[in-house]
């Protein structure tokens, strides 16, 4: 099975903070991805990445960046948090190969900025 | 512009009663589409996906209905249990040899015992 993680399930900051959120996947999966999850607003694409060092904006990456050094990690940094960045981010992994298209999803971080 | 939405935001269900979530999704060129569900806490999960050149997919307890001609998606769940309580989303990859997805709103499922 696919395994995706997060480093936290739940994260509390305050406004201005650097954060970073960390995520692993352990089948060597080529595509990784960031996003958050609102109510009313659904799943919104922070950022993607296709390959180690690459990286391409989503939607939304404004106040956002993204790491991805090693295959298997790919990690969203929110440079100085603020508020309206409190929400539920998804990190997300899936092949180029292997005849799917599927996104496998971790757990989830909730994150709640002060 | 390429959107995926929801008929229905919910839906109760009898248990044991069969349920279908609905979609409807803009994008004609879109050749691949997603069913996961999402429990309460949880990231999302993969149930079941089709692609284009497909009517209907079936896994199991559920089954994935793809009319192109109306550009509607439907998931069907066999014999609807408390577990199956969630909140369940429509996918679709919208760009050709893109990896992005689009993600409908949401569907929230609850099971009357």
């Amino acid at each position: 099975d696919v395994k995706v993680t997060q480093s936290s399930r739940y994260l509390v900051k305050r406004t201005g903070e650097k954060v970073f959120l960390e995520c692993v996947q352990d089948m060597d999966h080529e595509n990784m991805f960031w996003y958050r999850q609102d109510p009313g607003l659904g799943l919104r694409l922070i950022y993607f990445s296709y390959d180690v060092k690459m990286k391409e904006k989503g939607d939304i990456p404004e106040g956002y960046s993204v790491s991805r050094e090693k295959k298997e990690r790919f990690s969203l940094i929110l440079e100085s948090a603020s508020t309206n960045q409190t929400s539920m981010y998804l990190c997300a992994s899936s092949p180029v190969r292997g005849g799917t298209d599927t996104q496998y999803f971790g757990p989830g971080t909730r994150l709640t900025v002060l | 512009g390429e959107s995926v939405g929801l008929h229905l935001p919910t839906l109760s269900v009898q248990e044991g009663d069969n349920s279908i979530i609905n979609c409807a999704y803009s994008n004609s060129a879109s050749d691949y589409f997603i069913w996961y569900k999402q429990e309460s806490g949880k990231g999302p999960q993969f149930i079941i996906d089709i692609r284009s050149n497909m009517d209907k997919r079936q896994g199991q307890r559920v089954t994935v209905l793809l009319n192109k001609t109306v550009k509607h998606l439907s998931l069907q769940i066999a014999a609807t249990q408390p577990g199956d309580s969630a909140v369940y989303f429509c996918a679709e990859k919208a760009i050709q040899g893109a990896q992005k997805l689009v993600f409908g709103q949401g569907t929230r499922l609850t099971i009357n015992p």
